[in-house]
């Protein structure tokens, strides 16, 4: 079955350091991967997406993610994190390609907290 | 973002009552989606639907029971609710296929905070 696996639970760093938070997913067909941020009292929203091509995706607020193939991974890095950063992020996948079937699951979010 | 509504937005009921959650759509997307958040699981799937009357299993579906009549409705019922139970919910809606390519951003509601005592 499909999963998504987020090994860091807690993050604590303090502004301007960097930031790589990992994911690893189980599914080894064609896949859509996507980061999520989760603002204090607020739904999720969209960081970034990967379909296809680079695998070195950018996104908004400085964020960037690579996929590794062999790797099975999409870590999402930040040169250095902002006070504002603070927030619940989230990993999922899709199963993509004609085998799509709409499914998109979630790993089980990553809390980071920066120092001001 | 897409005009997603759910209903209620909070709930207090006692164990071993139905309940029933709805989430309405204005965007005419495809796909929507339950997803229950809980401190330390982060988002689970409880049941997805890819179209009118078609739906699926997530990956916490058990007690729960969904039904989607018509493409802006996705209901979704707890025929019994159990303490464990008690959680956010939240609907999603995707729009599937745009340009040929799978479009797989979600857009959220802004959740239902159920407790069951």
């Amino acid at each position: 079955a499909q999963s998504v696996s987020q090994h860091n639970h807690h993050v604590i760093l303090s502004e301007a350091a960097s930031l790589e938070l990992g994911c690893n997913y189980s599914y080894g067909g064609t896949v859509n991967l996507f980061w999520y941020v989760q603002y204090p009292g607020q739904h999720l929203q969209l960081l970034l997406k990967y379909f296809s091509g680079d695998p070195l995706v950018k996104g908004i607020k400085g964020f960037e993610a690579e996929f590794i193939k062999s790797k099975f991974s999409f870590n999402l890095r930040k040169p250095s994190v902002q006070w504002s950063d603070t927030a619940e992020y989230f990993c999922a996948v899709i199963q993509g390609g004609s085998s799509n079937t709409g499914k998109l699951i979630f790993g089980q979010g990553t809390t980071l907290q920066v120092k001001p | 973002d897409a005009g997603i509504t759910q209903s209620p937005r909070h709930k207090v009921t006692e164990t071993g009552t139905p309940v029933t959650l709805r989430c309405h759509q204005t965007e005419n997307h495809r796909y929507m989606y339950w997803y229950r958040q809980d401190p330390g699981h982060g988002l689970r799937l409880i049941h997805y639907s890819y179209g009118v009357k078609d739906t699926d299993k997530g990956e916490v579906s058990d007690g729960y029971s969904v039904s989607r009549s018509k493409t802006e409705d996705f209901l979704l019922t707890l025929e019994s609710a159990t303490s464990s139970q008690t959680s956010v919910y939240f609907c999603a809606t995707r729009a599937g296929l745009a340009g040929g390519r799978i479009t797989g951003e979600l857009f959220f509601g802004e959740g239902s905070r159920l407790t069951v005592l």
